[in-house]
């Protein structure tokens, strides 16, 4: 597609249940990552994902938090037993990659988000 | 402490003011700096990259970065209502591969 789409747009979700947020990248590129934005706040790492596999979950902030890109295109994050304070927008992005796997000489591209909110 | 601190405003200014916005960072091995604009409800939306020290122009925009004192501008000129959106700094280091480290984002209003 021309942009990087995210779904659900908005998700709220009781505490403890389940949840799925969809990314579809833009067509070719190889490289994902997913950042959280609290209210007020800048986007913090997430995951990012070359190919198929994470290459770096470093920003996942515990064991409830996993995330996927089986063909190397869409990618899913999940998150189980959710807690209110995972409320947050939920932002994908893509990137060309250059040599050995580092983003070429531009910026990402943000899909819109998932705002999710846990009550 | 942050890595990268950015004042959050809001900052108002009457349409056609310069408008500055910085930050400030500690990491000095970031080498790469990025401007991204972002209104309400959507993305960030990449607007100036730079790599290193120095300035670069795009149109009305004009991004600053002084790597020794650890410290990024972006300066809009002839500031527009639709300029109205939240900034935010990124900036990376080569080491870190493609993660990027944002500073919390400045709020800017421009008014007719």
């Amino acid at each position: 597609g021309a942009g990087v789409s995210q779904t659900p747009s908005n998700k709220v979700t009781e505490k403890g249940k389940y949840v799925e947020l969809r990314c579809d990248p833009i067509s070719g590129h190889t490289a994902l990552y997913w950042y959280r934005q609290s209210l007020g706040q800048g986007p913090e790492f997430l995951i990012y994902f070359q190919g198929t596999g994470a290459a770096d979950d470093s920003g996942l902030p515990n064991d409830r938090f996993f995330a996927v890109r089986p063909e190397g295109s869409v990618s899913t994050l999940k998150i189980q037993r959710t807690e209110r304070g995972d409320s947050a927008v939920y932002l994908c992005a893509s990137s060309l990659t250059g040599p050995q796997g580092i983003q070429a000489n531009y910026g990402y591209t943000f899909g819109s988000g998932t705002r999710l909110t846990v009550v | 402490q942050k890595e990268v601190e950015q004042d959050p405003g809001p900052l108002s200014v009457p349409e056609g003011a310069i408008v500055s916005l910085n930050c400030t960072y500690s990491n000095s091995a970031f080498q790469y700096f990025m401007w991204y604009r972002q209104y309400s409800r959507k993305g960030p939306e990449l607007l100036m990259y730079t790599y290193s020290s120095g300035n670069k122009e795009d149109g009305r925009f004009t991004a600053q970065v002084d790597k020794s004192s650890k410290y990024i501008s972006l300066f809009i000129r002839d500031s527009q209502p639709s300029d109205s959106a939240t900034y935010l700094c990124a900036m990376r280091s080569y080491s870190a591969g493609n993660m990027l480290t944002f500073g919390g984002g400045t709020r800017l209003m421009v008014k007719p």
